[in-house]
């Protein structure tokens, strides 16, 4: 079993709608979880970043945590042409090194 | 310059070449990592430097050599490559103590091995 887990897509949407993009985790010590996004011929760049569980909002993105499933959802809101990209979950799991375990990368593309 | 660097940005090289790949970080980051990225498969951690020190090597072929001479900058040579190591190659850096709150990735240098 992969340590995190991501659905790759593709997923399509009309300009306006409400995305979600999931990723499920194995460890029950994970405690600390990333969403990147990464235009196509570029780097990934950190979107949001959780502790536990919870929600964390940032303008049209909320990020979700639930360590009781160990499930960790991305929301984007009155979704752009331009969130158009790969979202990659990750995390830094149990290693005191710095370590990222990531996802596979879901790709979307938000049609206008 | 600010952010993370990568150069070159594209390389094409022979299984018999030696080449190297370059990343410098203008942030005052203290940590700095190699990540490979594959199609369709997730990004794979290669090396780990901490204030300099190797601290994590994830089972990389010993045709990929890192090389960390300061806090800034970090190579990654390469010879004897297979055409399966054609990928993404990324570089990010963090600071050691945060390095939870997630890294800064480069724009990557594509390679593909013919």
């Amino acid at each position: 079993q992969k340590e995190v887990e991501q659905d790759p897509g593709p997923l399509s949407v009309p300009e306006g709608a409400i995305v979600s993009l999931n990723c499920t985790y194995s460890n029950s010590a994970f405690q600390y979880f990333m969403w990147y996004r990464q235009y196509s011929r570029k780097g990934p760049e950190l979107l949001m970043y959780t502790y536990s569980s919870g929600n964390k909002e940032d303008g049209r993105f909320t990020a979700q945590v639930d360590k009781s499933s160990k499930y960790i959802s991305l929301f984007i809101r009155d979704s752009q042409p331009s969130d158009s990209a790969t979202y990659l979950c990750a995390s830094h799991g149990s290693s005191n090194t710095g370590k990222l375990i990531f996802g596979q990368g879901t790709t979307l593309q938000v049609k206008p | 310059e600010t952010g993370v660097t990568q150069t070159p940005r594209h390389l094409v090289m022979g299984m018999t070449n030696k080449k190297s790949l370059k990343c410098e970080q203008h942030l005052g980051h203290n940590a700095m990592y190699w990540y490979k990225q594959s199609a369709k498969k997730p990004l794979e951690l290669m090396f780990v430097y901490s204030l300099e020190e190797r601290v994590e090597n994830n089972s990389v072929p010993s045709r990929f050599s890192p090389e960390c001479p300061n806090s800034s900058h970090l190579f990654l040579h390469l010879h004897t490559l297979q055409p399966e190591d054609s990928a993404l190659y990324l570089c990010a850096s963090s600071q050691v103590a945060t390095y939870r709150a997630g890294y800064t990735f480069g724009s990557g240098t594509r390679l593909t091995v013919v």
